[in-house]
């Protein structure tokens, strides 16, 4: 399951397949960025983080990527398990304070 | 540990009514921010604080929202008087310092 580039709002994906899930941020000046996950009547749960000073970062089962020319993120889930549906932001932010999230990806993992 | 914890979790009001919404953070985290997310749109911020002094208020949307967090502890947002377009997700969240918040679950806003 793939949204290559482009942000999707909704993901399916058959389980054990790769995920990923994608962000174009707005601000040039963010020096941090974070992706969340949302489970129904929970709250954002953090999943992993990037400064700006790196384009990969990887985490278990989880590998996110920057790419601050054309100010994309994106999340790479390995092995889709029927846990990982959920739906997954990415935020950004400078100087390390205020989150601006972006809309979200809708992750449905098929058995 | 416990994390961020918020109360009430779920609440219905009339329009025109008062809520207040509660946020624990983390001990000894001195940042304290409150989010919204509205209709199943993103989740904007409300404002920041560092112990208790308003750090940015810059999201909060009028001034029938208030809030607090006398002490430098717990912090209470309060809507009076609420409006149908205030109904939503409120989330607090805590960070010890820049970097990686950590989120409550959340208090699910109905004005009716």
């Amino acid at each position: 399951g793939e949204s290559v580039g482009l942000h999707l709002p909704t993901l399916s994906v058959q389980e054990g397949d790769n995920s990923i899930i994608n962000c174009a941020y707005s601000n040039s000046a963010s020096d941090y960025f974070i992706w969340y996950k949302q489970e129904s009547g929970k709250g954002p749960q953090f999943i992993i983080d990037i400064r700006s000073n790196m384009d990969k970062r990887q985490g278990q089962r989880v590998t996110v990527l920057l790419n601050k020319t054309v100010k994309h993120l994106s999340l790479q889930i390995a092995a889709t398990q029927p846990g990982d549906s959920a739906v997954y932001f990415c935020a950004e932010t400078s100087f390390g304070y205020k989150l601006s999230f972006g809309a979200g990806t809708t992750v449905t993992v098929r058995a | 540990e416990a994390g961020v914890t918020q109360f009430p979790s779920h609440s219905v009001i009339e329009k025109g009514q008062t809520v207040t919404l509660r946020c624990d953070p983390i001990s000894g985290h001195d940042n304290l921010y409150w989010y919204r997310r509205v209709m199943g749109k993103e989740i904007k911020f409300l404002l920041h604080f560092v112990k208790e002094s308003k750090q940015d208020e810059s999201g909060m949307p009028n001034n029938r929202f208030l809030a607090e967090r006398t002490g430098g502890t717990y912090s209470t947002l309060k809507v009076q008087p609420a409006e149908l377009e205030d109904s939503g997700v409120y989330f607090c969240a805590s960070s010890q310092d820049t970097g990686r918040a950590f989120f409550g679950q959340g208090t699910r806003l109905t004005v009716v």
